[in-house]
């Protein structure tokens, strides 16, 4: 099945720049996805990316797919204290359902 | 914004008593799944269903696992007889296409005690 791999912390200093990453390995995937979790509560759909796209820009948010290495990272301008929280890449396999990361703690200090 | 109802959000059972959980999925959508997050840990999937059946499951969702679509707008997940490892948050997620735009609600902490 789908095996996607995230690392589990990040930390940055507020209005850095914060990029997550995330490898997966199935790459029959039609849409990527970026969620974001913060504490005690469920999971936000923050943005995604099409399987025939390199990259895909939401104001503060850049989503960079390489297909070749089965990569995809978030990037995350001018970041602040309300963006911590756990972000999940999620990518579909075969089945089209999703396959979480462990999640990446981003964690934004002043 | 359409979202994905949940209730209750938090619920604390006794080990061995059943659990039904409860999820109002978006109304046009057709395709509805349930994933769990054991503390500190992935999400991970349990089932999905579509057309009033279950079309995938994992090796998660065993017999003390059922789902249901007893209506046009509830979806259940019944716990038969808990146990102290499933307690998790539970996920209910649904989505208009198959592999496209996947709308979690809020989750239910289930905690067995």
């Amino acid at each position: 099945g789908e095996d996607v791999e995230q690392s589990l912390f990040l930390s940055v200093r507020e209005g850095d720049s914060s990029v997550i990453n995330c490898t997966y390995t199935d790459s029959s995937s039609t849409y990527l996805y970026w969620y974001k979790q913060e504490p005690g509560a469920g999971l936000q759909l923050l943005t995604y990316i099409f399987s025939n796209m390199d990259m895909k820009q939401d104001q503060r948010l850049t989503v960079l797919l390489n297909k070749k290495d089965k990569h995809l990272s978030l990037r995350i301008a001018d970041t602040q204290t309300g963006d911590s929280a756990i972000y999940f890449c999620a990518v579909p396999g075969g089945s089209y359902i999703p396959t979480f990361g462990r999640g990446t703690s981003l964690i934004v200090h002043p | 914004e359409p979202e994905v109802t949940q209730t209750p959000s938090h619920q604390v059972t006794q080990m061995g008593q059943e659990v039904i959980l409860r999820c109002v999925p978006i109304s046009n959508h057709l395709y509805f799944y349930w994933y769990r997050q054991i503390l500190g840990q992935k999400v991970e999937f349990l089932v999905s269903f579509y057309n009033n059946e279950i079309s995938e499951k994992s090796e998660i969702f065993d017999d003390q696992f059922s789902v249901e679509r007893p209506d046009g707008s509830n979806f259940t997940l019944k716990i038969r007889s808990t146990k102290l490892e499933d307690s998790a948050m539970y996920f209910c997620a649904s989505s208009a296409r198959q592999g496209l735009g996947y709308t979690f609600g809020s989750g239910t902490r289930l905690t067995v005690v």
